[in-house]
């Protein structure tokens, strides 16, 4: 079965960086995409972009372009999100999620999201 | 611009029927979106993706009570014979030509 397990709890200094894991198991992780999603408490859900887990293409929400960086190893079956320049606003569940569709197939991300990380708690605080 | 609007509170009894409306922005009603659960302490959890016409796909192991339609502009989840472990955050999303992914504000449901 599909699962994406994510990396632990991260406490960090306004200005640092925290870098976030997601590992994949289950299924073939160079054929689909992996997007990115964070929920800042008692805020809605916010995408923050996507990589192609099989050529590491990457497409950043405008809002984030500038301080982050996605990643991944596919050795590992394991995709990243690196969120540089930290604020106490960055305080947030982090959720790494599968795209629905085989970007193998399609070319394309469906831009819709079948399995979810159990998300990474990240609080910003100096 | 592409915005979701979703009601934030609903609540139906054990056993009964709940409809939850996610609304798209004037322009998109012909979008296509997703309906995700996020139930208390957890990651959310896909339900389907729904279609204009209504047609919709589950995800793995979603149970027959859960089923979509559409209607205009409103994409609808209905929930039937309701249990204890329906109560959750209920997130509609979808994805607009700029490449870029936009979710409602979450309907908190409340089960009586």
């Amino acid at each position: 079965q599909v699962q994406l397990v994510q990396s632990g709890a991260e406490v960090k200094k306004p200005g640092a960086s925290v870098k976030v894991s997601c590992k994949a198991s289950g299924y073939t992780f160079t054929s689909y995409a992996m997007h990115w999603v964070r929920q800042a408490p008692g805020q809605r859900l916010e995408w923050m972009g996507w990589i192609n887990a099989g050529n590491g293409y990457t497409k950043y929400s405008q809002k984030f372009q500038a301080r982050v960086t996605i990643t991944r190893d596919t050795s590992a079956s394991t995709a990243y999100m690196e969120l540089s320049s930290l604020r106490s606003e960055d305080t947030a569940f982090y959720y790494c999620a599968r795209d629905r569709e085989s970007i193998a197939v399609a070319g394309l991300p469906g831009y819709y999201f079948d399995y979810w990380g159990q998300g990474t708690l990240v609080t910003v605080s100096s | 611009q592409l915005v979701l609007t979703q009601s934030p509170s609903a609540s139906a009894s054990l056993g009964a029927s709940v409809k939850l409306t996610c609304t798209l922005s004037s322009g998109h009603s012909s979008y296509a979106i997703a309906w995700h659960q996020q139930q208390p302490e957890k990651g959310p959890r896909y339900l389907m993706k729904l279609n204009s016409d209504g047609s919709h796909s589950k995800g793995d192991g979603i149970p027959d009570r859960f089923s979509g339609s559409s209607s205009g502009a409103e994409r609808y989840l209905t929930i039937s014979s309701l249990q204890s472990e329906d109560e959750a955050d209920y997130y509609c999303q979808t994805w607009g030509t700029g490449t870029y992914v936009v979710f409602g504000g979450g309907t908190k449901l409340t089960v009586l």
